[in-house]
């Protein structure tokens, strides 16, 4: 149990252009999603916090503009990076926690590279 | 701010040896929460403790959380090749949100 799924595993872009990325949990109401940014050798950072209905509360820092967050079900979030430059090429994940629950349980991760 | 202090860093041991992960905090969490994570994979959760004192154990994994609920412990007995990764803790506060650890990088020379 507890399965949640990301898509793409990877993608290249040219620089300017958006790209999407999709989390769901495949075997549980998630009640809260979060995306988080790795960088290489590093702990998690989290990004944003959605909750299925609402707007996404972001990290200090983290531009709501450029990462454009929708969470319009309870087993599907998207994180949208829009006009992506090279700096944004990072690993990103998500994570989804059901209700009542600390644990959160991840994705497998999206490798972007931005040319 | 809430901090949640992993040790060691980074962690190069054989084949056959014992080590310890130790996650401290001046804060009481409602759980606590292990993770290991491959390269270029998502965190795969091991274990989650939430009583304090508690003690789990996943084959030569034993888990323990403080009895104030500010710190926990990883010990992995005779470790294997197979236990190469970074290790993760990550302390629940009870708003659904998670603080989390520097993690540990180990790995397990043959």
């Amino acid at each position: 149990g507890a399965v949640v799924s990301q898509h793409p595993s990877r993608v290249i872009c040219k620089s300017g252009t958006s790209v999407k990325i999709e989390c769901r949990s495949l075997d549980f109401q998630a009640t809260t999603m979060f995306w988080y940014r790795q960088f290489p050798k590093q702990s998690l950072m989290l990004m944003a916090t959605s909750n299925e209905g609402s707007k996404a509360t972001y990290e200090q820092g983290v531009e709501k503009d450029k990462f454009l967050i929708n969470h319009a079900s309870l087993t599907l979030s998207t994180l949208t990076v829009t006009s992506a430059h090279p700096e944004d090429s990072s690993f990103y994940i998500c994570s989804a926690r059901s209700s009542g629950r600390d644990t959160q349980y991840f994705g497998p991760g999206t490798r972007l590279t931005v040319l | 701010t809430q901090l949640l202090e992993q040790s060691p860093q980074f962690l190069s041991i054989q084949e056959g040896e014992n080590l310890t992960v130790y996650c401290n905090s001046s804060s009481v969490f409602s759980s606590l929460q292990w993770y290991r994570q491959e390269p270029g994979e998502g965190p795969v959760l091991l274990v989650t403790v939430v009583t304090g004192g508690e003690v789990k154990k996943l084959k030569r994994l034993t888990f323990q959380f403080g009895d104030a609920r500010k710190d926990s412990s990883l010990h992995i007995t005779a470790a294997q090749p197979g236990d190469t990764g970074l290790y993760l803790c990550a302390g629940g506060m009870g708003n659904y949100q998670l603080i989390w650890g520097a993690g540990t990088k180990l790995i397990i020379k043959p």
